[in-house]
C-alpha cells in the first residue's frame, strides 16, 4: 500500500465548476497536510496546507482533512482554464519528511 | 527575492560516469532537502539536511549516491557509476526551520 494515494487523473471539468480532488494516506501519525500545484514542466508550488480536522478556506480553494478517515481533499471553486495542472498531496509526520502522491492531472475545460 | 537554484539544469552523461548535482538554497533558509521526481509520479524524498548537519538520508536509493552541505548552505548531490535506471528530475527545497519547502527550477538528468 503507497503511504500517499491519489487517483491520477485526469479529472476533466467545465469551467466554473467545482473540482474535487481526493487524497488519503496510510500513517496515522500523520500531522501536516499539504496540497502543491504543478504546472507541466515546472517546479511544484505550495496552495494550501491544513492541519486540524474540517475545512480551510483561501479564496477560491478549499482543503478538507478528516483524520479518522485519513482523507484530505481540494476543492476549487469556479474552476478555470488557469488551474489546469497537476494537484499533488503531501503528508509529514513530523517537520520535514514530506511524503507526496502521484498527483492528480486536472484539466478545465473552456 | 532569489528562489531555489540549481544546476546544471539538464546533464546528460553515460552510464558509469560520477555526476554532481549542485544547489543553492534560499538565503536564509535552514532546511535543505533533496527530492526526485520520475516523469508522472510525485516527488520521492531522498535526503533532509538541517543546517550542514544531514539528519534524514533513508530516502537515498543504495551507496552510490550521497549528499553533503558543508558549510549550511549549498549542498551537492552525488551519483556515482551512474546507471539508466538514475534518469530522473533531481529536485532540490528549501524552507526555513519546521515550514513547508519551495522547491528549486531541478536537474534533469539522461543518464545513455
Amino acid at each position: 500500500q503507497k503511504e500517499v494515494e491519489q487517483n491520477s487523473g485526469p479529472l476533466s471539468v467545465p469551467e466554473g465548476a467545482i473540482a474535487s480532488l481526493n487524497c488519503t494516506y496510510s500513517d496515522r501519525g500523520s500531522q501536516s497536510f499539504f496540497w502543491y500545484r504543478q504546472y507541466s514542466g515546472k517546479s511544484p508550488e505550495l496552495i494550501m496546507f491544513i492541519y486540524s480536522n474540517g475545512d480551510k478556506e483561501d479564496g477560491r480553494f478549499t482543503a478538507q482533512l478528516n483524520k479518522a478517515s485519513q482523507y484530505v481533499s481540494l476543492l476549487i471553486r469556479d474552476s478555470q482554464p488557469s488551474d489546469s495542472a497537476t494537484y499533488l498531496c503531501a503528508v509529514t509526520s513530523g517537520t520535514y519528511k514530506y511524503i507526496f502522491g502521484t498527483g492528480t492531472r486536472l484539466k478545465v475545460l473552456a | 527575492g532569489a528562489g531555489v537554484s540549481q544546476s546544471p539544469r539538464y546533464k546528460v552523461t553515460k552510464r558509469g560516469q560520477d555526476v554532481a548535482l549542485r544547489c543553492d538554497p534560499i538565503s536564509g533558509h535552514v532546511s535543505l532537502y533533496w527530492y526526485r521526481q520520475a516523469l508522472g509520479q510525485g516527488p520521492e524524498f531522498l535526503t533532509y539536511f538541517n543546517y550542514e548537519a544531514q539528519q534524514d538520508k533513508s530516502g537515498l536509493p543504495n551507496d552510490r549516491f550521497s549528499a553533503e552541505r558543508p558549510e549550511g548552505s549549498i549542498s551537492t548531490l552525488t551519483i556515482q557509476r551512474t546507471e539508466q535506471r538514475d534518469s530522473a528530475m533531481y529536485r532540490c527545497a528549501s524552507s526555513l526551520a519546521g515550514r513547508d519547502p519551495s522547491f528549486g527550477p531541478g536537474t534533469r538528468l539522461t543518464v545513455l
